[in-house]
């Protein structure tokens, strides 16, 4: 089956540690992106990644890092530094640039601080 | 600033029953408008998307109306079922020139909807 994988569903992380959620798609796609949804908020944009080796940053970047190793694959790690980090975390990926191209979505992890 | 704006916030319906969700954007100019439903806890799916040109497309009992003179969209959805229950966010996505988020895309914060049998 094509699609978007994003792993662990649910992840527990204590105070002062890093986490990584990984999130891989095998739709060949360039673009992937990573979100955070908060309760009653849109989805805000963290980092995105048009290209293998290449990635910018969004709107709320601060506290998180990524990679772009091999185009399947699009890893967040949420650093100490992000001092709300609790949040439900989506992944998704396009064949460009969403402005004018469908996203497809993962299923979500959710990242709990406790 | 672009914005989008849902309403209502959240939705109560008997099952069987039709209902219509709004949205009101500011992006202007803008490529497209979509519409998601996201399950809990799940990731959301698309449901639509139209151009600026097109004013209604339709999926299965879901229906998105445009009119981009007034910047609203709706989405009807008929005969409603339980799995309808869910959270349907619109999104707007803005051209080069009118701005938007770093991957062009403004998101609404969702109506939420639940279906009672």
């Amino acid at each position: 089956d094509g699609g978007i994988t994003q792993s662990p569903k649910y992840l527990f992380r204590k105070e002062g540690q890093n986490v990584t959620l990984s999130c891989e798609q095998n739709l060949n796609h360039d673009a992937m992106y990573w979100y955070r949804q908060d309760p009653g908020q849109g989805l805000r944009l963290i980092y995105y990644s048009q290209i293998v080796n290449d990635f910018q940053k969004g709107d709320i970047a601060e506290g998180y890092s990524v990679s772009r190793e091999k185009k399947e694959s699009f890893p967040l790690t949420v650093t100490s530094a992000q001092k709300n980090p609790t949040a439900f975390y989506l992944c998704a990926s396009s064949r460009a640039e969403l402005m004018n191209t469908e996203a497809f979505f993962g299923q979500g992890t959710r990242l709990t601080v406790v | 600033k672009n914005q989008v704006e849902q309403s209502p916030q959240s939705l109560i319906i008997l099952e069987g029953k039709n209902c219509t969700l709004q949205c009101n954007y500011t992006v202007s100019p803008f490529s497209n408008l979509r519409w998601y439903k996201q399950d809990t806890g799940r990731g959301p799916v698309s449901l639509t998307i139209m151009t600026f040109s097109e004013n209604t497309k339709s999926n299965g009992r879901y229906t998105a109306t445009l009119d981009a003179d007034t910047k609203q969209s709706s989405l009807h959805i008929t005969a409603s079922q339980l799995s309808d229950s869910a959270s349907y966010i619109c999104v707007v996505s803005p051209t080069p020139y009118s701005g938007g988020g770093a991957d062009g895309l403004t998101f609404g914060k969702g109506t939420h909807l639940i279906i009672q049998p």
